[in-house]
């Protein structure tokens, strides 16, 4: 059981360029998203799912795209890369049981965007 | 507008004494409340919650106070320990809803 994986750990990108984080959960949890986090502003959150096949946006979804095909993958796309978006990136998972919800993060994806 | 409010960003506490940490939120839609601890390099730990309908929940070293007239949550460690130091982040949501709102985070220090 690995719980949340996040690749790469670490990614430069150019301006301009597109690239996609990779986040996958082995907890069979319906609720996954992504975050951003930024020194001084706590974590954001940019998408989320709350199954295979639907997603919304959350507080800060501008420039990414995400898709959740299977329950186990959630992948964050950036579709042409720029400077702001320099920041470490979770995705997580959670599942609600009796009113209790309990969310897991995975590592990390610190992005430095040139 | 930060709807979920840390306003400590750090706090220094003798090993064995007790912390607290303070979070004040200001949408009156909020019913479920997080706290979560992160290390350096690693995502953040769920640690403990709390359902609005309560104004306490205990886990082992771990409590947390809600006072919903106040908007106010807060975090009790007691006895403090050298792993504790970390930053902590509270969260919050509508249970409506799936979206958290985390505040900045409050780095804790804990002295040997």
């Amino acid at each position: 059981n690995a719980g949340v994986t996040q690749t790469p750990k670490f990614q430069v990108l150019k301006t301009g360029q597109s690239m996609t984080l990779q986040c996958a959960q082995d907890m069979n949890h319906e609720y996954m998203s992504w975050y951003r986090q930024d020194p001084g502003m706590g974590l954001r959150l940019i998408h989320y799912s709350v199954g295979a096949g639907i997603t919304d946006q959350g507080e800060v979804p501008n420039g990414y795209n995400v898709s959740r095909s299977t329950t186990e993958d959630f992948p964050l796309r950036l579709l042409s890369a720029a400077p702001s978006q320099t920041s470490v990136y979770f995705c997580a998972s959670s599942y609600r049981v009796g009113g209790r919800e309990t969310q897991y993060f995975g590592p990390g994806t610190r992005l430095l965007v040139l | 507008d930060q709807q979920v409010k840390q306003n400590s960003p750090s706090l220094s506490v003798q090993e064995g004494r007790i912390s607290i940490l303070n979070c004040d939120y200001t949408n009156s839609m909020f019913d479920y409340f997080l706290w979560y601890k992160k290390y350096p390099a690693e995502g953040p730990t769920f640690l403990i919650s709390i359902s609005s309908i309560k104004d306490k929940n205990e886990d082992g070293r771990f409590t947390v106070f809600l006072n919903k007239s106040a908007k106010h949550l807060s975090l009790h460690i007691v006895p403090s320990q050298p792993g504790d130091s970390a930053v902590y982040f509270c969260a919050a949501k509508d249970s409506g809803t799936y979206k958290y709102i985390f505040g900045t985070g409050t780095r804790l220090k804990v002295l040997a």
